[in-house]
């Protein structure tokens, strides 16, 4: 039972966008910053946004973040194939004085 | 580019200690930065076990406190996990990821690729 809520699947077709919610709580996405990780599964996950929206050098302008009191966003527009992922939501927990996670969405490219 | 890689058993018995090694390369000095150590279960999703911060101070998960020990071997660019007593519920992927302060705050910035434990008699 992850403490962030993720949706466990979103698909849409190519070109299209799609946008993944991460639900937390004041303790932790309410007051902390929030990170999204691109899994491949057999591959080290890769961090795509960090401080909430900003990306690492590198990181496509199709991912974009956004956070809005506990919840938190990740869009992907001009949806690929390359694409097709889990995606998972990470912030530092003040009063589980822990990293929490979420349970990873998967994304799938119709 | 930084590169990191777990090694250890792919199988321990329950009671007993997992041991894994993250190896770093590609990293001009391992002390300056913390690392982490990270796992994802089915049952779980993924949870954070614990770090040890660049002057070697340790933090650990609360839930986990009491089994875990971390270290750093800079001599070798590694860093250990241990984790005793396992159970069926250790049973996961585990990952070492190093952290990075940057706009002030902390990001995992690169992972391994993960190494499956399997703890079963």
């Amino acid at each position: 039972q992850s403490v962030l809520t993720q949706p466990p699947s979103v698909s849409e077709a190519p070109r299209q966008r799609v946008t993944i919610s991460c639900s937390g709580s004041n303790s932790n996405i309410g007051s902390n910053a929030v990170s999204w990780y691109q899994h491949l599964p057999g591959k080290a996950p890769k961090l795509l946004v960090y401080h909430d929206l900003l990306l690492p050098a590198g990181v496509p302008f199709r991912f974009s973040g956004s956070k809005s009191g506990t919840s938190a966003y990740l869009a992907i527009t001009g949806l690929q194939s390359e694409d097709e992922a889990d995606y998972f939501c990470a912030a530092w927990d003040a009063s589980l004085n822990a990293w929490v996670f979420g349970g990873g969405t998967r994304v799938t490219v119709l | 580019q930084v590169q990191l890689q777990e090694s250890g058993p792919g199988l321990v018995k329950p009671s007993e200690t997992l041991s894994l090694t993250c190896s770093v390369s590609g990293d001009d000095s391992i002390t300056k930065y913390s690392w982490s150590w990270i796992r994802q279960s089915p049952k779980k999703g993924v949870e954070w076990i614990g770090n040890i911060y660049n002057n070697g101070t340790t933090k650990y998960n609360p839930s986990l406190r009491s089994r875990v020990t971390m270290s750093v071997e800079t001599s070798k660019n590694q860093i250990s996990l241990k984790l005793k007593s396992v159970t069926t519920a250790d049973t996961a992927v585990y990952y070492c990821a190093r952290e990075s302060v940057l706009t002030g705050v902390i990001r995992f910035d690169y992972w391994g690729q993960g190494t499956l434990v399997t703890v079963s008699s």
